[in-house]
C-alpha cells in the first residue's frame, strides 16, 4: 500500500481556473506538509499542519489555500492559476516531536498551466 | 535562518567512481541532517540520517559523517553504479518542534557506463 498518495499526478490547466490536489497518508503520522519543487529542482515549504491545525504557513499567495480534514489528509486548493504556478506539488507525513525520523514523500503532482 | 549549502552540479561521472557531494549547513542549535534522493520523475526518498555529532548514517553504499565542527555532511560513495543516477538533496530540520525541512538546491548526478 501506499504510504502517502497525491493525486492527481499530471494536472494541465488554464491561467485563471481553480484546482485541487489531495494528499492521503496511511502511516499513522500526525503532521503532514505541502513543499514546492520549482523548475530548478529547488524544494520550499509551502504548509505545515500537526493534528489538522495549521503550524507552518510560510510565504504563500493566498490564492493557495490548504485545508485538512481529518490528520490523514491534507488538500491544497488554488484559486486563479497563474503562469507561475506550474511546478511539481510534494505532500510529505512525518511524526511531530520525531523530526529526526525524516519524512515521508508523496510521488508528486506536476502541474502545468497554460 | 536555517540554510543548506550543496555543490553545484550536475555531476558526470563513469560507473565504479568515487563520489563526494559536498553539504554545509548553517542552523541553531544541533539539528538532525538528512540526504535524501530522486530519482527520475518520482518523489524523493530518505537515503541516510544522523540526528547528533559524529554520528555516520549509511544506506545502499552511501555514508555520510554529522560533522558539527565544519558544519558538513558530505555524502560518499566508494563506487558507483548506472541506477545511482539520480538528483541528492541535503537537508536539515532544526528539532525544536517547527518540525520544517530545509533543503539544499539538489544536485543532479549522472554515472555514464
Amino acid at each position: 500500500d501506499t504510504a502517502v498518495s497525491q493525486t492527481p499526478k499530471y494536472l494541465v490547466t488554464q491561467m485563471g481556473n481553480d484546482k485541487s490536489i489531495k494528499c492521503e497518508q496511511n502511516l499513522g503520522h500526525d503532521t503532514m506538509y505541502w513543499y514546492k519543487q520549482d523548475s530548478k529542482k529547488f524544494l520550499k515549504i509551502m504548509f505545515s499542519y500537526n493534528n489538522k491545525e495549521l503550524i507552518i504557513n510560510e510565504t504563500v499567495p493566498n490564492r493557495f489555500s490548504p485545508k485538512s480534514p481529518d490528520k490523514a489528509h491534507l488538500n491544497l486548493h488554488i484559486n486563479s492559476l497563474e503562469l507561475g504556478d506550474s511546478a511539481v506539488y510534494f505532500c510529505a507525513s512525518s511524526q511531530f516531536e520525531r523530526a529526526s525520523y525524516g519524512y515521508t514523500f508523496g510521488s508528486g503532482t506536476r502541474l502545468t498551466v497554460v | 535562518g536555517d540554510s543548506v549549502t550543496q555543490m553545484e552540479g550536475p555531476v558526470t561521472l563513469s560507473e565504479e567512481a568515487f563520489l563526494t557531494i559536498n553539504c554545509t549547513y548553517t542552523a541553531t542549535g544541533y539539528p538532525s541532517l538528512f540526504w535524501y534522493v530522486q530519482y527520475p520523475g518520482e518523489g524523493l526518498q530518505l537515503l541516510l540520517k544522523a540526528t547528533k555529532a559524529d554520528d555516520k548514517g549509511s544506506n545502499k553504499g552511501f555514508e555520510a559523517t554529522y560533522r558539527k565542527e565544519t558544519t558538513s555532511f558530505h555524502l560518499e560513495k566508494g563506487s558507483v553504479q548506472v541506477s545511482d543516477s539520480a538528483v541528492y538533496f541535503c537537508a536539515l530540520s532544526a528539532n525544536f518542534g517547527n518540525e520544517k525541512l530545509t533543503f539544499g538546491t539538489g544536485t543532479r548526478l549522472t554515472i555514464i557506463p
